[in-house]
């Protein structure tokens, strides 16, 4: 069965820290893709990033990047010097090949404090 | 502009009442779904289609209904069977329903009284 667990409920930072939310699946299959969306306060998700499983390498996207590694079924999320924006709610998702849906883990609730 | 549209942001009603909440996208997509989202419990899928005129119940389907008798739009429906409809309910769409981003709309918060 597929699962995604993000085991920090809640984090605080000092503006200009980096930070690196935490992300673990589970799976069984050999093709799936992950995926990282924001929802700041006014609810809406926003998607970040998506990746598949044969696609191993970092990215880098401004001020974010993430780690996926398969041999500890970990997708990473980290923003360096981070900023008061950044605060929000962080979903790391995963879809399984064949499958319609996405199954989303609980979140994990950001906060940048000036 | 593209995008998912989601009315109203405040929905209240009266306990007992069905209550029905609208999506709406011009992107294109095939595929939409209805998630709920109750404090430190995430999302949760409550339906989604793939193709108009077709529809799968997802992992919270009891209490709700839905239609997608047109691309663009995916209602749902909170019936009376609903035990605890007092939830924020987010709608999204993707290209297809298979390995794609979904893109997500404003949300309805609905309070039932």
């Amino acid at each position: 069965a597929q699962k995604v667990t993000q085991a920090q409920t809640e984090i605080s930072v000092v503006e200009k820290e980096d930070v690196t939310l935490d992300c673990v699946y589970e799976t069984r299959d050999t093709t799936y893709y992950l995926f990282w969306y924001k929802q700041p306060p006014s609810g809406e998700l926003v998607f970040l990033i998506r990746r598949n499983s044969f696609d191993e390498q970092n990215e880098i996207s401004g001020r974010y990047s993430w780690n996926f590694q398969k041999s500890t079924s970990s997708f990473n999320f980290t923003i360096t010097a981070s900023q008061v924006v950044d605060s929000a709610v962080y979903f790391c998702a995963l879809s399984e090949a064949g499958d319609d849906k996405i199954i989303f883990g609980k979140g994990t609730r950001l906060h940048i404090l000036p | 502009d593209g995008g998912i549209t989601q009315s109203p942001k405040y929905l209240f009603r009266k306990e007992g009442q069905n209550v029905t909440l609208s999506c709406e996208q011009n992107l294109n997509h095939d595929a939409m779904y209805w998630y709920r989202q109750d404090p430190g419990q995430g999302l949760r899928l409550i339906y989604y289609s793939q193709i108009v005129n077709d529809f799968q119940k997802g992992d919270i389907a009891e209490g709700y209904s839905v239609s997608r008798e047109k691309k663009e739009s995916f209602p749902l429906t909170v019936t009376s069977a609903q035990k605890n409809p007092t939830a924020f309910y987010l709608c999204a769409s993707s290209v297809t329903s298979t390995y794609n981003e979904q893109f997500f709309g404003p949300g309805t918060r609905l309070t039932v009284l």
